[in-house]
């Protein structure tokens, strides 16, 4: 199958600092990508929705100003976490939409990535 | 907006017997559902996708259904093993593209 790759696959910085985290399709060129955000025993939570060429769709109650995301191609999308606070410490996990693939319904496959765990101190 | 539960959130079983997970969502638009296996510190694997117009998906041990006008699906796994020890994650995929997640349900196969 698909293959979606994250760098780094964990990171520690300090509070104030900015993290940025790679999420990269190897196989297919992803015109959209999805960032979510896991914290310890929940689900996963939709932050944002990032287009090729486009601007990213942040979900309610997220702050594009801090999370920061470029998909600059249809490769490669960043997330970057601006002036990190301990709380924003979690497990961030992205996908990729592969549009060769057509499972019979009117959206395309997403495969996700490793994920990437942010500690914040 | 969508809302995804899933019970229970852990069960602990021993090594053979077969469970059932279940998931329930509130809003019956959907255009398919997926269940996924997530590893501890790991990401997700795909396990099966069911479309809005099936009612069910058969993967080896695995057997996942949906009755969309309920709002519910189950997953089925026959024959447990140690290794299926994981949490199980429930998603539906509504329009854009939008996945929302359950919390999952935390299993663990004694041998």
């Amino acid at each position: 199958g698909a293959v979606v790759s994250q760098h780094p696959s964990w990171v520690i910085c300090k509070s104030g600092t900015s993290v940025k985290i790679e999420c990269r399709s190897l196989d297919f060129q992803a015109t959209t990508m999805f960032w979510y955000r896991q914290f310890p025993k929940q689900s996963l939570m939709l932050m944002a929705t990032s287009n090729e060429g486009s601007k990213a769709t942040y979900e309610q109650g997220v702050e594009k100003d801090k999370f920061l995301i470029n998909h600059a191609s249809l490769t490669l999308s960043t997330l970057t976490v601006t002036s990190a606070h301990p709380e924003d410490s979690s497990f961030y996990i992205c996908s990729a939409r592969d549009p060769r693939v057509w499972r019979g319904s009117s959206t395309d496959t997403q495969y996700f990535g490793p994920g990437t765990r942010l500690t914040v101190l | 907006k969508q809302e995804v539960t899933q019970i229970p959130a852990a069960l602990s079983v021993p090594e053979g017997e077969n469970l059932v997970l279940n998931c329930s969502f509130t809003d019956s638009a959907i255009y398919n559902l997926q269940w996924f296996r997530q590893d501890p510190g790991k990401g997700l694997t795909s396990l099966l996708l069911i479309q809005s117009s099936q009612r069910e998906q058969t993967s080896g041990r695995l057997n996942a259904s949906l009755d969309k006008s309920s709002g519910r699906s189950t997953l089925y796994i026959a024959a447990s093993q140690p290794g299926d020890s994981a949490t199980y994650l429930c998603a539906t995929e509504t329009s854009g593209s939008r996945l929302t997640f359950g919390e999952g349900t935390q299993l663990t196969v004694n041998p």
